[in-house]
């Protein structure tokens, strides 16, 4: 079961800054907090994963709280074609090989222009 | 050139066929998987392999045989294909199981079973 809660919708002005929540009040502190996106028909695709600390790549900024319980994915100047549902997953440093990607429902978020 | 490549891209197929689905990948990676996505969108790990060698198996009905030539490749034979076989399966793979990677995923095979 995904470890993860995340509002099932969102829309967002294109050209505006799109946070996605994501709530994981139970992860412990060998886990990390990886994003993932899905467009429409295609398949899943990584954005950016974090720790403890703010991360930053060239697609976009994540923010975990300090008591790391929750996240925000930010995409700065969103476009149309970041229309996707978005997924906010939990997952331990991988000490297993039998570590695996557990997606939840996600967030659907919808650029609009 | 594509990452992580699956063919074929959309298959249909009657009841109680056999088929396969097959998977690639050109960035020297050593663990591969597969991913069911149902209708209602959830998207569910079957296998993981790593350097050839079964790791994963989520309880998947043994009709779905996975199968690794090599570490570059992963395929997927299914069995007296149901109804409830219809799905998106995605393959993917990251560079090794114990480093904290990424997943690249492919572009999914539309199964659909009539």
């Amino acid at each position: 079961d995904a470890k993860t809660t995340q509002p099932p919708s969102m829309d967002c002005a294109e050209g505006r800054a799109a946070n996605l929540p994501c709530n994981h009040s139970t992860i412990s502190g060998n886990e990390y907090v990886y994003w993932y996106r899905q467009i429409h028909s295609q398949g899943p695709q990584y954005i950016i994963h974090g720790l403890k600390n703010n991360e930053t790549n060239e697609m976009a900024s994540l923010i975990i709280t300090e008591d790391r319980k929750s996240s925000t994915l930010i995409l700065p100047h969103a476009t149309l074609r970041d229309t996707a549902v978005y997924y906010c997953i939990v997952r331990p440093l991988r000490r297993y090989n039998t570590d695996k990607l557990i997606f939840g429902t996600g967030t659907r978020l919808q650029v609009f222009p | 050139d594509t990452a992580v490549s699956q063919t074929p891209k959309y298959l249909v197929t009657q009841m109680g066929n056999d088929k396969s689905i097959k998977c690639e990948q050109n960035l020297g990676h050593d663990t591969m998987y597969w991913y069911k996505q149902d209708s209602k969108k959830f998207l569910k790990i079957m296998f993981s392999y790593n350097n050839k060698e079964l790791i994963i198996n989520e309880t998947v009905p043994n009709r779905f045989s996975p199968k690794s030539p090599d570490k570059a490749h992963l395929n997927l034979h299914i069995n007296s294909l149901e109804l409830g076989d219809s799905a998106v399966y995605f393959c993917a793979s990251s560079q090794d199981v114990l480093s904290n990677t990424e997943a690249f995923f492919g572009q999914g095979t539309r199964l659909t079973v009539v």
